[in-house]
């Protein structure tokens, strides 16, 4: 089956460290995107990447940083600079050029910053 | 800069009745205009996707509106159904080639049984 998983679903972080979000997708997707959520908002965009080797900031990437080294992987890292990290990350993938543009999402990971 | 916004934050409604979700947004120049379901602690679902040339999109019980020159779209539920229950959020795509996604906030939706 087709889709996008994210890993850990559930990580908790001490202040001062980095740490690091999993997503893979095996959809064949061009395109991947970090979005960060907390309760009772929608989700913002952080990063995003079209194409290997290439990403671009979203509305609110200072104190996260990605790579995207293969199509099927764009991890996210938290480092220690980004002050209020604790929330719910989303990774989704979409098929560049798609008549459809339909987004599809993972099932997210809870990161809490004791 | 887009903004969405959606009202009411919070709905509850007895089974089987119909019901509308409202979002707006604040730049009409949108590629789409796209309708996503979240379950408690999970990721997304999309649920219908309206291009800027269409009007109105079907599936199944929902049904989905765009009216540009307003910037207004409505996610109608018919019947709705216990396992209806969940957040609906809407989100504007860009003209960009990134196609990014402005979300607005979500509305709770529970149906009582």
């Amino acid at each position: 089956d087709g889709g996008i998983t994210q890993s850990p679903k559930y990580l908790f972080r001490k202040e001062g460290q980095n740490v690091t979000l999993s997503c893979e997708q095996n959809l064949n997707h061009d395109a991947m995107y970090w979005y960060r959520q907390d309760p009772g908002q929608g989700l913002r965009l952080i990063y995003y990447s079209q194409i290997v080797n290439d990403f671009q900031k979203g509305d609110i990437a200072e104190g996260y940083s990605v790579s995207r080294e293969k199509k099927e992987s764009f991890p996210l890292t938290v480092t220690s600079a980004q002050k209020n990290p604790t929330a719910f990350y989303l990774c989704a993938s979409r098929r560049s050029g798609s008549g459809t543009d339909t987004p599809y999402f993972g099932p997210g990971t809870r990161l809490t910053v004791l | 800069k887009q903004e969405v916004t959606q009202i009411p934050a919070a709905l509850s409604v007895p089974e089987g009745e119909n019901l509308v979700l409202n979002c707006s947004f604040t730049d009409s120049a949108i590629y789409n205009l796209q309708w996503f379901r979240q379950d408690p602690g999970k990721g997304l679902t999309s649920l219908l996707l309206i291009q800027s040339s269409q009007r109105e999109q079907t599936s199944g019980r929902l049904n989905a509106s765009l009216d540009k020159s307003s910037g207004r779209s409505t996610l109608y539920i018919a019947a709705s159904q216990p396992g209806d229950s969940a957040t609906y959020l809407c989100a504007a795509g860009d003209s960009g080639s990134a196609r990014q996604l402005t979300f607005g906030s979500g509305t709770q939706l529970t149906v009582l049984p």
